[in-house]
């Protein structure tokens, strides 16, 4: 199984300022079709996730440009710009490559 | 608007069987996949398995032996059936595109 580690467990952001989230990959997430299965999603409070990004960098519908998706192929970030209080949760990154899909154990983003 | 929704028991005795039903509205199950994932109580997700546009199905290997993905395409409907459920299996089941996801039904393993 493809084994997906983010970094850090836990991150404290005043509003206003940015975020970044790490995630590794145990094997490239670059399929022969020149995209790379990498997504991620927030999940708030009580709620069910909401996917972010999809494909290691293009935005999610609906979602504010303040996310975006960067990496390579086994090495990814999740950066939130100009965090709002509306931005807690627990962060996920997923692959999507290959059976079985598996996640990572996420990031908590709270607001200081 | 795509929408999905779990419904199911939510308490289920140990050894005994899971069946939880997802309803769908919005979209095609013969032109998307419909997806489980669960989430135990405080832990973080894990992907139990797939039914495709075309109708296969792929399961997480290590549920693979207890698990069954089924749909009714005329009531837009997609089935999951485990079998000789443990306390582990205890957790929220999400139905999802992947895209949308659905509430979630909680779903407790317990005598």
């Amino acid at each position: 199984d493809i084994v997906m580690t983010q970094a850090p467990l836990s991150v404290s952001v005043t509003p206003g300022e940015s975020a970044s989230i790490s995630c590794r990959s145990s094997k490239s997430l670059l399929h022969s079709n020149g995209i790379t299965y990498v997504y991620w999603y927030l999940q708030k409070p009580g709620k069910s996730p909401q996917l972010l990004i999809y494909r290691m960098s293009n935005l999610a519908s609906g979602v504010p440009d303040r996310f975006s998706g960067s990496g390579s192929e086994t090495d990814f970030t999740l950066k939130i710009s100009r965090v709002e209080a509306e931005d807690v949760g627990i962060y996920y990154c997923g692959q999507l490559l290959e059976n079985p899909f598996t996640f990572g154990s996420g990031t908590k983003l709270e607001i200081k | 608007q795509v929408q999905l929704k779990e419904s199911g028991p939510g308490l289920v005795q140990p050894s005994q069987t899971l069946s939880l039903t997802c309803t769908v509205s919005g979209f095609s199950l013969t032109s998307n996949s419909v997806h489980w994932v669960r989430q135990p109580p405080g832990k973080g997700l894990e992907w139990v398995g797939a039914i495709w546009s075309g109708g296969s199905t792929d399961y997480n290997s290590a549920l693979k032996s207890r698990l069954s993905i089924s749909r009714d395409t005329s009531k837009s409907q997609v089935f999951l059936k485990m079998n000789s459920l443990q306390t582990e299996d205890t957790a929220i089941y999400f139905c999802t595109r992947l895209s949308y996801w659905g509430q979630g039904v909680m779903v407790t393993v317990s005598s």
